[in-house]
């Protein structure tokens, strides 16, 4: 069965950084899969924060995370990640990465998400 | 990009139906058929059971229908079942490589 585990969570200071994976198995980073990192905050709703293309070739992100956060993948690991720069207390969530059934059409797999808590 | 909007809560008996719905504009759910539906229950992940305004994933029950009219979109249970009981959210592509969700709907089985 297709699996996506996210590792890398943990409690940070604000102002500091932090790096999720996401490891995949039982699948390739190939056409047409597009990945994505969601975010939930606590008692929230779902917050879409990142895309990256199949072929790691284009990025894109919302807007309240553009220029501190950053999407990207190895394939020889078959792992994506999330860098997360300048962390903020509003950045408090769970992360969780999904895959693309091809691009902004649908997450049809998803990780089980790692809490990160940016706190004082 | 601002959130869908969806009732914040639905309810039916055993049996019932209930429908959710989920407002957009024509930039996103009105302008795209890639509008998606997930069933998140407390402490997991979201589980996609709906895309593509009315198609089903492998697995899921055709108790779970989704369709679409200009910039509002529908999720339709039918024959609740307890089990059915969690938060849903509905999705959508937004154009210019966002994506949007809505603002979720709790569903209680009475």
């Amino acid at each position: 069965q297709v699996q996506l585990v996210e590792s890398g969570g943990g409690v940070v200071q604000p102002g500091r950084s932090l790096r999720l994976s996401c490891a995949a198995s039982r699948f390739t980073f190939s056409s047409p899969h597009a990945m994505h990192w969601v975010r939930q905050a606590p008692g929230k709703g779902l917050e879409w924060m990142a895309v990256i293309s199949y072929d790691g070739a284009n990025e894109y992100y919302a807007d309240s995370v553009k220029g501190r956060f950053t999407i990207s993948t190895d394939k020889s690991k078959n792992t994506l990640y999330l860098q997360m720069n300048n962390l903020r207390v509003e950045d408090t969530a769970v992360y969780y990465c999904a895959r693309d059934l091809g691009y902004f059409d649908a997450f049809d797999v998803w990780g089980q998400g790692t809490m990160v808590t940016v706190s004082s | 990009q601002s959130a869908l909007t969806q009732p914040p809560a639905a309810s039916g008996s055993p049996g019932q139906s209930v429908t959710i719905s989920c407002t957009g504009t024509s930039s996103d759910v009105g302008g795209h058929n890639y509008v998606s539906w997930f069933q998140q229950n407390p402490g997991k992940a979201p589980k996609l059971i709906i895309y593509e305004v009315s198609k089903r994933p492998s697995g899921v029950p055709d108790r779970f229908s989704g369709s679409k009219s200009g910039n509002t979109a529908s999720l339709t249970v039918s024959g609740l079942q307890a089990d059915d009981e969690s938060d849903y959210y509905c999705g959508s592509y937004a154009g210019s490589h966002n994506f949007v969700f809505g603002t979720g709907t709790k569903v209680t089985v009475l």
